[in-house]
Order: C-alpha cells, then structure tokens, then sequence
C-alpha cells in the first residue's frame, strides 16, 4: 500500500514555486514529509496528523486532506537549497507506531 | 543532543556472509526504526523496537531481524547476505510524543554485497 507521489520530478528556477502530491489507496492516521540530499540521510521536514491540518514550515507547508487520503507539500519561492528528493511516509489505520509507508520520491532540482 | 549515529558507515560483504549493523538512538528517544533504501524500491520498512520489543515488522524475510538494548540503542542482522541485500540501511529514532512523533534519521550504513 505504498503512496503515490506526484509528480516524479520536477525543474524549477529559483523563485518559482512546487506542489508535490502524495496519495494513497488506505486510510491515513499521519503523514510525515522528508527531504533528502544526494548522498545524505533524510530530514524531517513536518508532519501532519489531522485531517484538513495544514502546517507551514518557512517557505515550505503541507496540507492533509484525510476524506481524500492525500497530502500536498507546497514550496514557494524556491530556493537552490530546495533542491533533492522529496519523501512522504504515511501511517496507515491498522498499522503502528514507527512504521512508515514511504513514496518513491519526487526529485526536485531548482536551477539559478 | 547528538544525532542518531550509525556503524559502520561503509561495509563490504560477501555473498553468504553475515552482518551486524549497530544504531544509537537520540538520547531519550524511545523507538527505533530500521529502514532499507534502494534505487529501485526506494525506502522499505524493516522492523521497528520499541523497549527492547519488535513492535512491528515490514515485508522481509527472516534473515533480516534485530534487537535492542535497554539503553535504547538497537543492532539489525542479515545473515546469508544475497546481491540484493545491497542497500543504503537507514535507522531511524522517534521519542513517540504523539503529537511530535517525527522520525530522526542517522547518515545509513552503506552495504555492498559481492
């Protein structure tokens, strides 16, 4: 039951802004965003568990539509440091604690 | 506080060996949560422990299991390694606030299989 993240990638120049989508077929108690560098360990970036929440994290914000089972993660005015993988990990009803269903990753690359 | 911390960094086995993967927790932290990354699969779900007790574990076989210590810190071990078994292996402590339950992820164990 692996989310589907969307798009795959994506190219921006500096300033412009991305929406990655992440959506998934189970019913989801959490959603957790993470960004991770080439050749890094992931870092959090926020976590979302309540439907309709929405947080905001610098430039970076997220939103939870629980009835859709989807979160959107928004970036605005992107920034070169922006640039890497974009994970969301879903907790799933049913599921636990500490176990995380991750997406494949939207590769976000911001150009000069 | 220190990060999660992992050793080693970098391994190279051999088909049919076996290893141990070592993680230290945040301190305080509670949970720890073991994880494989690869290109193709992308970041899987091996087990997590939480109390020195396997809570929950992913779709792996048997060869991959793991423990923890009372102090929190927790090892996973791949016995009769296969060429498949080479990944990015990321461990990851929660302090399981439920409100602020995110997930600290150490720099990984790279594991090559020959």
């Amino acid at each position: 039951q692996q989310p589907v993240q969307s798009p795959q990638a994506v190219i921006l120049r500096e300033g412009e802004d991305a929406v990655i989508n992440c959506s998934s077929s189970k019913a989801l108690y959490s959603v957790h965003w993470y960004r991770q560098k080439h050749g890094e360990a992931p870092v959090f970036l926020m976590i979302l568990l309540k439907g309709g929440e929405q947080k905001g994290h610098e430039k970076i914000s997220a939103s939870f539509n629980e009835k859709k089972q989807q979160s959107s993660l928004y970036l605005t005015a992107s920034q070169l440091s922006y640039s890497g993988t974009y994970f969301c990990g879903t907790e799933q009803y049913g599921g636990s604690q500490g176990n995380l269903i991750f997406g494949k990753g939207t590769k976000l690359s911001v150009k000069p | 506080k220190a990060g999660v911390t992992q050793t080693p960094r970098y391994l190279i086995k051999t088909r049919g060996q076996q290893v141990t993967l070592s993680c230290s927790p945040i301190s305080g932290h509670r949970s720890v949560s073991w994880y494989q990354q690869t290109p193709g699969q992308g970041l899987q779900f091996l087990f997590e422990y939480f109390s020195e007790t396997q809570r929950n574990k992913g779709n792996f076989p048997g060869r991959f299991s793991g423990r923890q210590f009372s102090n929190s810190r927790s090892e996973m071990n791949v016995s009769t390694l296969e060429l498949g078994d080479s990944a990015l292996y990321l461990c990851a402590s929660s302090p399981l606030d439920r409100e602020v339950d995110e997930q600290y992820f150490g720099p990984g164990t790279r594991l090559t299989v020959t």
